[in-house]
Formats: C-alpha cells, sequence, structure tokens
C-alpha cells in the first residue's frame, strides 16, 4: 500500500527555518517525480515545488524561490523541504505527493496527511 | 501562469440531486485537467484525470468532460458521502494550478 507520510511542521518565527520531511512507502519512490503543494487556512491547494527522479531537477514557485529547497534521499525514500526565511504568508499545511502520468495524463494520485507550518511572532 | 476559475463557489443540495461543477482555464490546456475532492482536515483525493478518467476505487456517479478552457465535474446522484469540496487543476504546464474550489454542502 502506498503511504507518504510528512513530519517537522511547527510554529515558527518569521525569518526563521524548517525543514519539513515525507516518508514514502509501498513503491518505488526514485521512479516517481514528487511534489511539495501546500494549503493555506480557507484556500485551494498551491504547488510549491517538485524534483525529478535519477537527476533530482528542482522547480519551484515564484513564491518560495530562493527561499525553499526540495530534496530527496532515494535510499532512504524520503522527500525533504528546507524552508528558509519563512514569512507570515507561507503559513499552510504542506502536503507531499506523488505525480502519476500515463498517456501524456500527469495527476497526482497519492497525498500524504499533510503537516501544519504556522510563521507567527 | 494559468487562471482557474471555479464555479460556483459553493452550493447547497439535497441528496440524490443531480450536482455540476465548471472550472475555467485562462488559456486552452487541451484534456489535461484533474478533479479532487477535499474533506475537512483530509488531504485531497483524485477523483477524475485526464478531463474523463474516473481514477480507480472512485464511484460511476462521478463523471468528467470538457476541452480547452472549460470543463465540469457532475455528479449524478449526490450521496452523504460527497458534501465535500471540489477542486480542479491543470497539469498542461508548469506551475500547476488549482481552482479555488467549491464547497458542496447539504440543503
Amino acid at each position: 500500500e502506498v503511504e507518504l507520510v510528512e513530519s517537522g511542521g511547527g510554529l515558527v518565527q518569521p525569518g526563521g527555518s524548517l525543514r519539513l520531511s515525507c516518508a514514502a512507502s509501498g513503491f518505488s519512490f526514485s521512479d516517481y517525480v514528487m511534489y511539495w503543494v501546500r494549503q493555506a487556512p480557507g484556500k485551494g491547494p498551491e504547488y510549491v515545488a517538485l524534483i525529478g527522479t535519477a537527476t533530482g531537477s528542482a522547480y519551484y514557485a515564484d513564491s518560495v524561490k530562493g527561499r525553499f529547497i526540495i530534496s530527496r534521499d532515494n535510499s532512504k525514500n524520503t522527500l525533504f523541504l528546507e524552508m528558509g526565511n519563512l514569512r507570515t504568508e507561507d503559513t499552510a499545511v504542506y502536503f507531499c505527493a506523488r505525480e502519476m502520468h500515463g498517456s501524456g495524463r500527469r495527476y497526482f494520485d497519492y497525498w500524504g496527511q499533510g503537516t501544519l507550518v504556522t510563521v507567527s511572532s | 501562469d494559468i487562471q482557474m476559475t471555479q464555479s460556483p463557489s459553493s452550493l447547497s443540495a439535497y441528496v440524490g440531486d443531480r450536482v455540476t461543477i465548471t472550472c475555467r482555464t485562462s488559456q486552452t490546456i487541451d484534456i489535461y485537467l484533474n478533479w479532487y475532492q477535499q474533506k475537512s482536515g483530509r488531504a485531497p483525493k483524485l477523483l477524475i484525470y485526464g478531463t474523463s478518467t474516473l481514477q480507480s476505487g472512485v464511484p460511476s456517479r462521478f463523471s468528467g468532460g470538457g476541452s480547452g478552457t472549460d470543463f465540469t465535474l457532475t455528479i449524478s446522484s449526490l450521496q452523504p458521502e460527497d458534501f465535500a469540496t471540489y477542486y480542479c487543476q491543470q497539469s498542461y504546464t508548469a506551475p500547476k494550478t488549482f481552482g479555488q474550489g467549491t464547497k458542496v454542502e447539504m440543503k
């Protein structure tokens, strides 16, 4: 059974840092592009970052570029998000998600339960 | 970025009603449109991908249609477990943007 479990969220002051983790199991983690998606209270989901498979190429939303770093450890089936210079507008539940693709279609077929990040003084 | 506009933002309906949610995109995305259901405090759950393909395990009362810039999610006969918020998402190009959501409430 596919499972994604996030951890590392919490309360942090503006300008602070956090490291989120997402432990994957039940599938061949290294074969999948992985995403971080966040959802602010009362808002729709928002793409944060993605990381490719073998080469680990990373891409970021403009809102987090230069402050967040996505990485993965395929030997430990774990996805990471290093979050720096946090702002109040980064407050959200952060989900990791697996991207599935087939016949040209791409979609998020599995999501973690989410971890809450609150940026406040 | 491709903008996603869902309508309505919320609706009230009875069990057994036919419900249709619309998603409009700011540019054409062919058929690369996905739908998710989210219940309070839970992660989004994939319902439909590629505009009309039902994810495994999703009841057949859910269906999707459209192409280009206009898409629909239809629930043919609303069930108690369907009261939730629904999001569309385009997978045509990065960044993969989501709609603002449609909350389906019980009348």
